[in-house]
């Protein structure tokens, strides 16, 4: 049991949209990530939050992407406008002990 | 700079077959955790095994088994005798112990496809 809540589960927007994509991981950690999983590749962090913090958002695109995290709990990431290249699976995870990170099922997002 | 490799894209293999998906890691980092996950058609990340830079022990889970060797700086897992239902996309990651990041990166993946 991953312990993350994600949705949507599946998103299809056409370019220059904007989305959202909800995560809860649901025992309420103080860390959260938010990845992006480009089809074909592996997962790559988009930002982390430490309760309501930013720690790394070195690798989010900043004009059309932005993340919250109010009261520590559940978080929001948003794309505004969406490209095409934006398509990918929203991997959203909790930290365990030992820095072992789990999963939420993920957010599919495709661009037209 | 971190980087994990797997050189493997894809494996095909027979059931009760037994495979070996390679992970070789790059990191200036004295401490740092290494990581398998399975990802199967459903999609999601699925937790297999951590392992923290300073032991080198050799595990076994069953039909899993994981084999750390610092020298080399691999991270190889084996599954004997193969089900189909060990078929997924495999991913080896790495994290640094250094700072309060904490992210994982992540080598490109290893499909592994295992017939009946």
């Amino acid at each position: 049991e991953a312990g993350v809540a994600q949705s949507p589960r599946y998103k299809i927007i056409e370019k220059r949209q904007s989305v959202a994509f909800w995560c809860n991981p649901i025992s309420g950690h103080a860390t959260l990530y938010w990845y992006q999983q480009i089809l074909g590749q592996g997962p790559k962090l988009l930002i982390q939050f430490q309760n309501n913090g930013v720690v790394d958002d070195s690798q989010l695109p900043k004009d059309r992407f932005s993340a919250e995290r109010l009261k520590g709990v559940d978080s929001t990431l948003k794309i505004q406008p969406a490209k095409l290249e934006d398509s990918a699976v929203y991997l959203c995870a909790r930290v365990e002990v030992q820095e072992t990170q789990y999963f939420g099922p993920g957010t599919r997002l495709l661009v037209l | 700079a971190q980087k994990v490799t797997q050189a493997q894209t894809e494996i095909s293999v027979v059931e009760k077959e037994d495979v070996t998906l390679d992970c070789v890691y790059e990191t200036r980092d004295t401490t740092y955790y290494l990581f398998w996950y399975k990802q199967p058609p459903s999609g999601e990340l699925v937790f297999l095994i951590r392992r923290n830079s300073f032991d080198e022990q050799n595990e076994i889970s069953g039909r899993y088994s994981w084999n750390f060797q610092k020298s080399t700086s691999s991270f190889n897992f084996t599954i004997t005798a193969s089900q189909v239902v060990d078929s997924a996309v495999y991913f080896c990651a790495l994290s640094s112990a250094a700072g309060n990041t904490g992210k994982l990166i992540f080598g490109q993946g290893t499909t592994l496809q295992v017939k009946p």
